[in-house]
Formats: C-alpha cells, sequence, structure tokens
C-alpha cells in the first residue's frame, strides 16, 4: 500500500525558533498533499492544501506566515513553523493524495508531535 | 465550525461485543470516510461509501450512509481488544479540492 513518512517524529523547540517539518510520499507520486493539526484527544484540523509545484491554499484561520508549506516535488512537502510559540505545540499530520488517483482516498503519516517550550 | 459531530465521544465495550458509531456531518458530500487513529499515531484508513451508496461492508465493519439525514454509522461486529482506537468520519465536500473534512471522533476501548 501506499507510504508516506514524515520526519522528525518528535521534536521540541524553543520559543522563538522555527521547527521543519517534512512529509513524503515513499512508494508514490503525491499531486496533493494535505496538513493537519491535532490537539489532544481531538479531531484533525485542516490547515493547508498543498499542490506540487504551487502556493498553498490555507484554511481561514490559519497563519500562512506562520506555517510555510512548500511542495518541492511530487514527493516531498514541508511545513515550517516560523518563530514557534508554546500554543504552537501541536501534533501535525501530513497525508498525500495520489496522482491521478480517481478515489478521494488520503494516505496519512505516522504524525509528528511538536513540542515548544 | 468545520467538523462534522460523532457520538458517543468514548465507547467502552467488552470484548466479542458490537460496537456502533455515528456520524453527522452538514454539507452535501462526494463521499464519507472512516479512519482509526492508535494514540499518538496516524491515521488507517477503514473505509469509503460515496454518496450514491447506502452501506458498504470489509470485514467486521458495515458502514451505512443517509445522506437526507446527513449522517453516518460504523459498525464494528465481534470487537477485539486490539480495536481499542480513535475512530474518526471525514467527509468530501461536494466543492472540495479533494479535501476532507473530519468529525470529532470516537474513543474505543475494548475490555479484554
Amino acid at each position: 500500500g501506499a507510504v508516506v513518512s514524515q520526519h522528525p517524529s518528535r521534536v521540541i523547540c524553543k520559543s522563538g525558533t522555527s521547527v521543519k517539518i517534512e512529509c513524503r510520499s515513499l512508494d508514490f507520486q503525491a499531486t496533493t498533499m494535505f496538513w493537519y493539526r491535532q490537539f489532544p484527544k481531538k479531531s484533525l484540523m485542516l490547515m493547508a492544501t498543498s499542490n506540487e509545484g504551487s502556493k498553498a491554499t490555507y484554511e481561514q484561520g490559519v497563519e500562512k506566515d506562520k506555517f510555510l508549506i512548500n511542495h518541492a516535488s511530487l514527493t516531498l512537502s514541508t511545513l515550517t513553523v516560523t518563530s514557534a510559540h508554546p500554543e504552537d505545540s501541536s501534533f501535525y499530520i501530513c497525508s498525500a493524495r495520489t496522482l491521478g488517483g480517481s478515489s478521494y482516498e488520503q494516505y496519512f503519516g505516522p504524525g509528528t508531535r511538536l513540542t515548544v517550550t | 465550525s468545520q467538523q462534522g459531530e460523532e457520538d458517543p465521544q468514548a465507547l467502552s465495550i467488552q470484548e466479542g461485543e458490537n460496537a456502533t458509531m455515528n456520524c453527522s456531518y452538514k454539507t452535501s458530500i462526494n463521499n464519507l470516510q472512516w479512519y482509526r487513529q492508535n494514540s499518538g499515531r496516524g491515521l488507517v484508513h477503514l473505509i469509503l461509501i460515496r454518496s450514491n451508496e447506502r452501506e458498504k461492508h470489509s470485514g467486521r465493519l458495515r458502514v451505512t450512509l443517509d445522506t437526507s439525514k446527513k449522517s453516518s454509522s460504523l459498525l464494528i461486529t465481534a470487537s477485539r481488544a486490539a480495536d481499542t482506537a480513535s475512530y474518526f468520519c471525514a467527509t468530501a465536500p461536494m466543492d472540495s479540492s479533494y479535501k476532507l473534512i473530519f468529525g470529532s471522533g470516537t474513543r474505543l476501548l475494548v475490555r479484554p
């Protein structure tokens, strides 16, 4: 099956620093990748939709200057949390949709737990 | 809120019993999907039901969809302790670019 990886799986950073999270589709090409945020015991909130070679589309209320998304290739998207603050601590999950797929199915990465101290 | 609602929020059952989770949503959809998430992990796709389908089965899973009521249910039969996880429904809105809107989730505990 389609595999999506995320790196790192956990990261702790100090307030004010920036953190980059990578999302890779390992055995397929992904035209579209999605970034979600999940608070403890809560559901996934879609942050942005990332299409290869174009600017990401952000959901309402998500600061695009705060959460920088780059989808440079068909297998890699990155999320950079800039000038991180403790309230940015969360579980970040990416997903990918296969190239040319007719299904709406998304393949999810294992998530990255960000803790900002 | 962009999210749908799921109930119950939490469910505790004995191994061997059936577990039923319900999901309601707000917009017209292309399809509805159910996902499973083990604690602190990513999501695993379980089943997809299209808007023109009413019921679908996959192993011990049975999903129903009622578009007139904008609701769906997931039934897990003969539950096992390994089924313990959070379960989320996700809808693909009709006008979306393949994005998914997740429900609030049901935390299922199957006691051995």
